[in-house]
């Protein structure tokens, strides 16, 4: 089986421009998250959305956004970058919306410039 | 949310056994303690789950006192392939799967 799965891989942008990052769960996962890691950090929690609806959002501005769609797969949205938003973002599918595993994939690296 | 502590850093050396202790004193009843294992540019795997007493899988045990405020993760005969960052969690049942991570104990295996 697939785990979760990416892309792209490594992105570079300049400050001011968008970016869109995708992510498509484990086959049968209808929950998706998405965390920020900066280098040398823990990850960030940004967002979750459970069957296409917003679960739960973090401390983020509204220059994130998300969403997911009927086949479960999502998109995670940074307009108007900065230097700060460089880091690996990473996203993880669970089963279910409540109390489980999380399975995350090899994120997509993001660098600034 | 409960917040947790936990050593920046071990050192350890091939086939021993690591022991890393997270606190975490206002854990909540509704809370779940939980183990994420990260290697570099990698996102992080899920170790192991418990709430209370000892809990043992094929890769690691925890241990969890009567009073919750603490938990100790066991890594046995650990190798070199076992130099990660490891991250102890508490996870709110009711929190829609919002995972809080620390900073890590970043675990170095030596041979």
């Amino acid at each position: 089986d697939a785990g979760v799965t990416q892309s792209p891989t490594h992105l570079i942008k300049t400050r001011g421009q968008h970016v869109t990052l995708r992510c498509s769960p484990i086959s049968g996962h209808k929950s998706v998250s998405w965390y920020q890691q900066v280098l040398g950090q823990g990850p960030q929690f940004i967002f979750q959305y459970y069957e296409k609806e917003e679960r739960g959002r973090g401390n983020f501005p509204d220059r994130f956004s998300a969403r997911q769609f009927p086949n479960y797969s999502s998109e995670l949205n940074v307009n108007a970058l900065l230097l700060g938003d460089s880091a690996l973002y990473l996203c993880a599918s669970i089963t279910s919306g409540g109390l489980g595993e999380q399975f995350f994939g090899p994120g997509t690296r993001l660098t600034v410039l | 949310l409960a917040k947790t502590t936990q050593p920046i850093s071990m050192d350890s050396y091939e086939g021993q056994e690591v022991n890393i202790t997270c606190s975490h004193n206002n854990i909540a009843t509704n809370d779940y303690i939980t183990w994420y294992q990260q290697f570099p540019s990698q996102g992080p795997r899920f170790i192991i789950q418990g709430y209370k007493t000892k809990v043992t899988n094929e890769v690691a045990s925890l241990f969890i006192p009567a009073d919750r405020k603490s938990s100790t993760l066991s890594l046995p005969r650990v190798s070199l392939s076992d130099t990660a960052v490891y991250y102890c969690l508490v996870v709110d049942n009711n929190a829609g799967n919002m995972l809080t991570f620390g900073g890590g104990t970043r675990l170095m295996v030596k041979p």
